[in-house]
């Protein structure tokens, strides 16, 4: 059973640009979560996702910051007109359905996507 | 949703030594979570505790709850080298998401 994968694992872009990270959680998993973090600092917590439904946007910043996960295919988090203060490892992680039998609220994490902005 | 804030922020400790960290946090929960993140990687789930539990051990983890006080501890038992890493604690509550703080920072040297 494959983990979490995020992909790219390094992506560099210059300012202006715009940045897309992608997740695809686990088997069986609907609800998916990204976390921002700066060198020596915890994770900060930007949005809580289902199928097709942003649950918690509260830690996303309102501007050039947007998140989806479709009915089919990965969860993408999409940075626009980047800055060199988005450099930052972006964390996804994902957890089963909150409606199943036995769920605890434990966060399976992806390897994280490096962003760059030069 | 609530965050926990650990403490120390740092710990360094000789290979063999026990390994103590405290996390407080302020309102009701369901249970509270441990994670480790080892340098440069994603956060690896520990051990829960629910919160009508008082002790749950796990190999060499040895967690407490004290709802009254709103805290937790994470005991490592003996450590090793291998136990460096950042540990984070993060009180869940209900159809919410984890917030992380920032973590105490481990390193056991050898």
């Amino acid at each position: 059973n494959a983990g979490v994968m995020q992909n790219p694992r390094h992506l560099v872009r210059r300012r202006g640009q715009e940045a897309r990270l992608r997740c695809s959680p686990m088997k069986g998993h609907s609800h998916v979560y990204w976390y921002r973090q700066l060198p020596e600092e915890g994770l900060k917590f930007m949005v809580y996702l289902q199928k097709e439904n942003i649950i918690d946007e509260s830690g996303m910043p309102k501007e050039r910051f947007s998140a989806e996960f479709p009915k089919e295919g990965p969860s993408i988090l999409r940075i626009q007109q980047v800055v060199r203060g988005d450099s930052a490892a972006y964390f996804c992680a994902s957890s089963p359905s909150s409606t199943g039998t036995g769920f605890t609220g434990e966060l399976f994490f992806g390897e994280g996507s490096r962003l760059t902005v030069l | 949703s609530q965050q926990g804030e650990e403490d120390p922020q740092a710990l360094s400790i000789q290979e063999g030594e026990n390994a103590t960290m405290n996390c407080s946090y302020k309102t009701s929960i369901n249970n509270l979570q441990w994670y480790r993140q080892n340098s440069g990687r994603g956060l690896v789930h520990l051990i829960l505790i629910r919160s009508n539990e008082r002790e749950k051990h796990s190999g060499r983890l040895r967690v407490t709850l004290d709802t009254s006080k709103k805290s937790s501890s994470l005991l490592i038992t003996a450590s090793r080298a291998a136990d460096t890493a950042s540990y984070f604690c993060a009180p869940n509550q209900a159809g919410t998401a984890l917030i992380f703080g920032k973590g105490t920072t481990l390193s056991v040297s050898s």
